[in-house]
């Protein structure tokens, strides 16, 4: 099994300005997921962090508004930059656990409302 | 492109009745298929899951589901819901993206309220 850390939990943002949402795992992972689960809506997979490349991103998603960093392999940050109210959501971060069966194991989320 | 498709919003039963929740999907390559149960306050976790072999899995808390490959589906069941079922359940696929790696697609969820 796999226990996230995400913070903040929530936060309260102007428009315009930027958050970083970090992510702690308490063991190596390869690969880390950052998803969005904006009010009556599904959970949609923003990016795909990976450790030693670039951030495979979502139809729909940018690196200059969704910057993601992976320094290791126990830690993700996710940048969402110049919010507006429509970036208001449920932000989680998800990792898969090791083997081929393995199955996502989720963060507490982060609670986003921006004014 | 992967797609997961949950029929019932919101659903609303009685304790001690039966439960059935719809999940289609969309998918080309090899199927694995989730449940996810969020209860309030709480973080998403793994109800149960298929990957292969005997199509009716059964998860915790006396779930199961049946995957039916001619049907794309992926049926949550439970014959008696009791109070404490009441949560928000994802149904989710495993595939590939299009730079190759693995991702799982969710569909909008069903929230379930049971009335004691």
């Amino acid at each position: 099994s796999a226990v996230i850390s995400q913070k903040p939990s929530r936060d309260i943002c102007q428009r315009g300005t930027s958050l970083t949402i970090q992510c702690q795992v308490d063991s190596q992972v390869t690969m880390m997921f950052w998803y969005r689960q904006q009010p009556g809506q599904s959970l949609t997979l923003i990016a795909t962090a990976n450790q030693g490349s670039e951030a495979t991103y979502e139809s729909g998603f940018v690196i200059d508004k969704f910057p993601i960093s992976r320094p290791n392999l126990t830690f993700s940050t996710l940048t969402v930059s110049n919010m507006s109210p429509e970036d208001s959501s449920i932000y989680l971060c998800s990792v898969k656990g090791q083997g081929q069966n393995e199955k996502l194991f989720f963060g507490s989320g982060t609670q986003l409302s921006v004014l | 492109a992967q797609s997961v498709s949950q029929h019932n919003h919101h659903v609303i039963l009685s304790e001690a009745a039966s439960l059935e929740l719809g999940c289609n999907y969309s998918y080309g390559g090899t199927v694995n298929l989730f449940w996810y149960v969020q209860y309030p306050g709480q973080h998403l976790q793994l109800l149960l899951k298929y990957f292969s072999g005997d199509p009716l899995v059964k998860g915790i808390k006396g779930f199961e589901a049946e995957f039916i490959k001619s049907k794309f589906s992926f049926n949550l069941r439970k014959p008696s819901v009791q109070w404490s079922d009441t949560a928000e359940y994802f149904c989710a696929v495993l595939g590939l993206n299009s730079g190759g790696y693995q991702k799982v697609t969710f569909g909008i969820g069903t929230k379930l309220q049971v009335i004691p």
